[in-house]
């Protein structure tokens, strides 16, 4: 079964820095992975979406890559600021149309 | 994007009652529909998926006699919690996806429902 991992779970930086975010994944037979973003009690809003074909997706200040072969994704987020602040979920969909999540990273920017 | 809602954004009830959630897609037919559940800190856990015209396909240890899932149309999913525990208290999640909408086989997230059993 496919499980992913965010690392790290939880993240603060200073305002203006620029901060990578880890998924990982342990089946590479993907058909594609999409970087959430999740407000406290709010639904999710699709930030990227980057098919098994493709390495990386950019949208505004957020650049997500894709490595299939060793199971791994990073979203970078370029410039922060506190609007940032969120709960950024990965989740990798197989050819079967099932969705797994990540655990999540927890980050805060600090003004 | 593609619009999902659901409805409604919250809801308090009694232990033992019953609570249906919708989840719709306003402007695409969704040939398919995922119910997730979530925790407080915990990430999204499928339930079930859902495809219009069909029984629902639950994920290993989701009750389907406790969560009924009826998706009638290519717009309308509802999730039915029976005789809700104070324990069935979660953050009710839906998703939408469709073939004709994406063909990155996208999934597109409604809001969430808040339920709180008392």
């Amino acid at each position: 079964k496919q499980e992913v991992t965010q690392i790290p779970a939880a993240l603060s930086v200073p305002e203006g820095e620029n901060l990578v975010l880890n998924c990982s994944f342990t089946d590479s037979a993907i058909y594609n992975l999409q970087w959430f973003r999740q407000d406290p009690g709010k639904g999710l809003t699709s930030l990227l979406l980057i098919q098994s074909s493709q390495r990386e997706q950019t949208s505004g200040r957020l650049n997500a890559s894709l490595d299939k072969s060793s199971g791994r994704s990073t979203l970078y987020i370029a410039a922060s600021q506190p609007g940032d602040s969120a709960t950024y979920l990965c989740a990798v969909s197989d050819t079967g149309n099932q969705f797994y999540f990540g655990t999540g990273t927890s980050l805060t920017v600090i003004p | 994007g593609a619009v999902v809602s659901q409805h409604p954004s919250w809801v308090i009830c009694k232990s033992g009652t019953s609570v249906k959630i919708e989840c719709r897609s306003l402007d695409f037919q969704a040939t398919t529909m995922f119910w997730y559940r979530q925790f407080p800190k915990q990430s999204l856990m499928l339930m079930a998926t859902s495809n219009e015209g069909s029984k629902a396909t639950y994920e290993q240890g989701v009750e389907k006699d406790k969560f009924l899932i009826n998706h009638a149309s290519l717009t309308l999913s509802t999730l039915t919690v029976t005789s809700a525990h104070p324990e069935d208290s979660s953050f009710y999640i839906c998703s939408a996806s469709s073939w004709d909408r994406s063909s990155y086989n996208e999934q597109f997230f409604g809001p969430g429902t808040r339920l709180t059993v008392l």
